[in-house]
């Protein structure tokens, strides 16, 4: 059973606080990703990496970066957390191949 | 810009009805077409997934059908139970492995 994993279920952050989220695959899969979610705009990918060390940018990269030194282990990082980044985060890994498996989210409140 | 506009946004349906969930999507480049299923709590989970070379895909009570002309495709539950209630996304991708663009979601309720 494919299992991704995420550090927190819920987490609560000052206004330009640096936030990190963290996400781990067990699968071995090459390809991982991160996505916010926000009701009634799906999901929206932020960044996804293909390889340790490489990343590419998705549809909403501003305010974010992220971090993949090993395969397992995907990192996303809020410079200065601000109001309208208060969201649900979900991490996905895939294999090559197009099914993407989700961990269960994480619940940031930045205030 | 939303390449991929899902329809409804909520749903209602009692037990044993047929829900149908609808999405269009704008990029002819797209290759594949999956739904995904997310219950409270819990990260989305691939439901079925069809490619642009066939119709219709069956899976148990979960159908797709595909129209390649008309760009759209959609979910049919048959014999909807309270335990399909949840939301379901549509999405699109152009390569193996590669992004996925999701609709905005239908959120389902199935009435006992």
């Amino acid at each position: 059973d494919v299992k991704v994993t995420q550090s927190s279920r819920y987490l609560v952050k000052r206004t330009g606080e640096k936030v990190f989220l963290e996400c781990v695959q067990d699968m071995d899969h090459e390809n991982m990703f991160w996505y916010r979610q926000d009701p009634g705009l799906g999901l929206r990918l932020i960044y996804f990496s293909y390889d340790v060390k490489m990343k590419e940018k998705g549809d909403i990269p501003e305010g974010y970066s992220v971090s993949r030194e090993k395969k397992e282990r995907f990192s996303l990082i809020l410079e200065s957390a601000s109001t309208n980044q208060t969201s649900m985060y979900l991490c996905a890994s895939s294999p090559h191949t197009y099914e993407q498996y989700f961990g269960p989210g994480t619940r940031l409140t930045v205030t | 810009q939303q390449q991929v506009k899902q329809s409804p946004q909520s749903l209602i349906v009692q037990k044993g009805g047929i829900p149908i969930i609808n999405c269009a999507y704008e990029n002819t480049a797209f290759d594949y077409f999956p739904w995904y299923q997310q219950f409270p709590g819990k990260g989305p989970a691939l439901l079925i997934a069809i490619r642009p070379d066939v119709s219709e895909k069956k899976e148990g009570r979960f159908t797709i059908s595909f129209n390649k002309s008309a760009k759209q495709f959609s979910l049919h539950i048959m014999d909807s139970q309270p335990g399909d209630s949840a939301t379901y996304f549509c999405a699109a991708s152009r390569d193996a492995g590669n992004m996925l663009t999701f609709g905005g979601g239908t959120r389902l309720m199935v009435k006992p």
